[in-house]
């Protein structure tokens, strides 16, 4: 089965300090990752993926996502919070670009 | 640009009653899902197409079905609506190998 695990429900981090949210797969196969934001009331909107080549992926507003194979990790990374940062965040994985397995969520709080 | 579109954003049902929740996207694209967000528990997907005319199941397909009869559009119905359907659904369009586009969601409560 395939699952996608956020180990934080939670992740709060001071204004211009650098931000990880966690993001773990076991699935079969080379998955594409996902990483999507959500902001209240709101649908998902994409922020960066993988398919394959360099490890670090850089997308929306700043983001970056690290991945690591033998982790079978793809965390989402920031050098710089912002308070406007402050949202519900989404990893996933696909196998074709139509199924989705989403993670639980992160919601990340930036403090000014 | 439209993009992926969901009607109703609201709605609230009776036990019992049936329903159908709208989606259409005018990205041309192939693929076609439909999501419930359920607190604590992420998206999960209920059905999806690959394109018109062929629908599957996902994981959560009970009590749900869909169609494609177009590439633009794929309608979610609730047969007879039951309390633990209450959720947010979602709707979402894209490519082979490329991101979602998601609607922005209708907040469905079964009373």
């Amino acid at each position: 089965a395939q699952s996608v695990a956020q180990p934080e429900d939670q992740v709060n981090v001071a204004e211009g300090n650098p931000l990880t949210v966690k993001c773990t797969y076991s699935v079969s196969g080379n998955p594409y990752l996902f990483w999507y934001v959500q902001y209240p009331n709101r649908g998902l909107q994409f922020l960066l993926k993988y398919i394959t080549g360099d490890n670090l992926v850089k997308g929306s507003y700043g983001f970056e996502a690290e991945f690591n194979k033998s982790q079978t990790s793809f965390h989402l990374k920031k050098p710089s919070a912002l308070v406007s940062d402050s949202a519900l965040y989404f990893c996933a994985v696909s196998f074709t670009g139509n199924q989705f397995y989403f993670g639980t969520g992160t919601s990340l709080t930036v403090i000014p | 640009n439209a993009g992926v579109t969901q009607t109703p954003k609201f709605q609230v049902l009776k036990t019992g009653q049936s329903m159908t929740l709208q989606c259409a996207q005018d990205m041309n694209h192939e693929y076609m899902s439909w999501y419930r967000q359920d607190p604590g528990m992420g998206l999960r997907l209920i059905h999806y197409s690959v394109g018109a005319g062929i629908t599957d199941q996902g994981e959560v397909p009970n009590g749900y079905n869909v169609s494609r009869s177009t590439t633009e559009d794929f309608p979610l119905r609730l047969l007879s609506a039951a309390p633990s359907q209450t959720s947010v659904y979602f709707c979402a369009s894209s490519k082979w190998g490329a991101a979602a586009f998601f609607g922005q969601g209708t907040r469905l409560t079964v009373v």
